[in-house]
């Protein structure tokens, strides 16, 4: 099993950039979630998706916008990206009830 | 809204000694409790959880209990090994109506052991 898997693992982008972060959840789960860890920070819930569609959001503005598939794989989209979007994005993935699995994360940087 | 606090970092300690990482929360209603270990380079982990009141979560010689009076979840081990070294996270969950966790962290707690 592969569990959770995360692409690119790092990536270097400018201010005012688009940037996409794809996510595989573990075989069998159907939920996925978002985070963002900033440097020294514990991570930030963005948002869920279940059934393609959003579920739950965090506290984030809506240049952070996502997707799921049916094959339950999920993309996280930001734009006009600024310096403070620098962060190691998470995705996790659960089934009902189940607990989270964690991916190893996508290293941003905006310079 | 839900909140976590747990002490802050660093915290560096010689290999075989006590451990104790605390942390505290603020919910409404009665979230699980959890702690999560970041080792470099990878991703969280589930190290340990309590779902009620008085529940013991325990796993590789990690124990923490759940505390409803205090609000405290504190991360203990009675003796610790180099391969502890990691960024250690406390965090609680809500349900909510949808039954998959959404989880508040702290900021996390770096502890470093010294052989």
């Amino acid at each position: 099993d592969a569990g959770v898997t995360q692409s690119p693992t790092h990536l270097i982008k400018t201010r005012g950039q688009q940037v996409t972060l794809r996510c595989s959840p573990k075989s069998g789960h159907d939920t996925v979630s978002w985070y963002q860890q900033a440097l020294g920070q514990g991570p930030q819930f963005i948002f869920q998706y279940y059934e393609e569609e959003e579920r739950q959001r965090g506290n984030f503005p809506d240049r952070f916008s996502g997707h799921q598939f049916p094959n339950y794989s999920s993309e996280l989209n930001v734009n006009a990206l600024l310096l403070g979007d620098s962060a190691l994005y998470l995705c996790a993935s659960s089934g009902q009830r189940e607990k989270l699995f964690f991916g190893s994360g996508t290293q941003l940087s905006v310079l | 809204g839900d909140s976590v606090t747990q002490m802050e970092g660093p915290v560096t300690l010689s290999e075989e000694a006590f451990l104790t990482i605390n942390c505290t929360y603020t919910a409404t209603g009665y979230p699980s409790l959890f702690w999560y270990v970041q080792y470099p380079g990878e991703g969280l982990q589930l190290l340990l959880k309590a779902t009620k009141a008085d529940d013991k979560g325990s796993n590789k010689g990690f124990e923490a209990t759940y505390r409803k009076e205090t609000t405290s979840f504190h991360l203990e081990k009675g003796s610790v090994q180099v391969s502890d070294s990691a960024v250690y996270f406390c965090a609680l969950s809500d349900f909510s109506n949808f039954g998959n966790e959404k989880l508040t962290f702290g900021t996390g707690t770096r502890l470093t052991i010294i052989p």
